[in-house]
């Protein structure tokens, strides 16, 4: 079993659209959870991070961690063009080193 | 906003040449990393130097690798003996003392 999925996708959205991207874990020892965006030959951005269960917003950004399911999820509310990117959830453990473990990735396209 | 810059942003090398990729992280950061990504597969943690010493490195990072911070500025990932599968992204990510890390833009590593 991999230790952090994601489903790759392509993911297609209309602009303004919710989008809803998932990933699961099965590392219980993970405490911090990330959010990456990554343009296509570019570095990863980071967009928020979350420590341990709940939801954290920003702007039109929410993160939710649910420890119990193994389940973290990013929803980005009124979707546009500019958000269409790979998006990356990683996440490390608390205690044994700082290594962040990353999915494979969500392509997103939102259109016009 | 202070960024991590990373040079060259593409090195092209025969297989068995030896390559250095640089980094300059954010300044006040404390914390360094490399990672890979090969292309179209996710990002793969590669090594972590904190205190002018690695404090983590990965089942990839084998004796062909090897990390050093020169200088107050500069930190760098070096390949010994390139073979063809090296081939990928490389990326230099530091954080300050909080779980955030800080990606730069990569370096594309192609070796022939």
């Amino acid at each position: 079993q991999k230790e952090v999925e994601q489903d790759p996708g392509p993911l297609s959205v209309p602009e303004g659209a919710i989008v809803s991207l998932n990933c699961t874990y099965s590392n219980s020892a993970f405490q911090y959870f990330m959010w990456y965006r990554q343009y296509s030959r570019k570095g990863p951005e980071l967009l928020m991070y979350t420590y341990s269960s709940g939801n954290k917003e920003d702007g039109r950004f929410t993160a939710q961690v649910d420890k119990s399911s193994k389940y973290i999820s990013l929803f980005i509310r009124d979707s546009q063009p500019s958000d269409s990117a790979t998006y990356l959830c990683a996440m490390r453990e608390e205690t044994s080193g700082s290594r962040l473990t990353f999915g494979e990735g969500t392509q997103l396209t939102v259109n016009p | 906003e202070p960024e991590v810059t990373q040079t060259p942003s593409h090195q092209v090398t025969q297989m068995g040449q030896e390559v250095i990729l640089r980094c300059v992280p954010i300044s006040n950061h404390l914390y360094f990393y490399w990672y890979r990504q090969i292309l179209g597969q996710k990002v793969e943690f590669l090594v972590s130097f904190y205190n002018n010493e690695i404090s983590e490195k990965s089942e990839i990072f084998d004796d062909q690798f090897s990390v050093e911070r020169p200088d107050g500025s500069n930190f760098t990932l070096k390949i010994r003996s390139t073979k063809l599968e090296d081939s990928a992204m490389y990326f230099c990510a530091s954080r300050q003392n909080g779980p955030e890390q800080f990606f730069g833009p990569g370096t594309r590593l192609t070796v022939l």
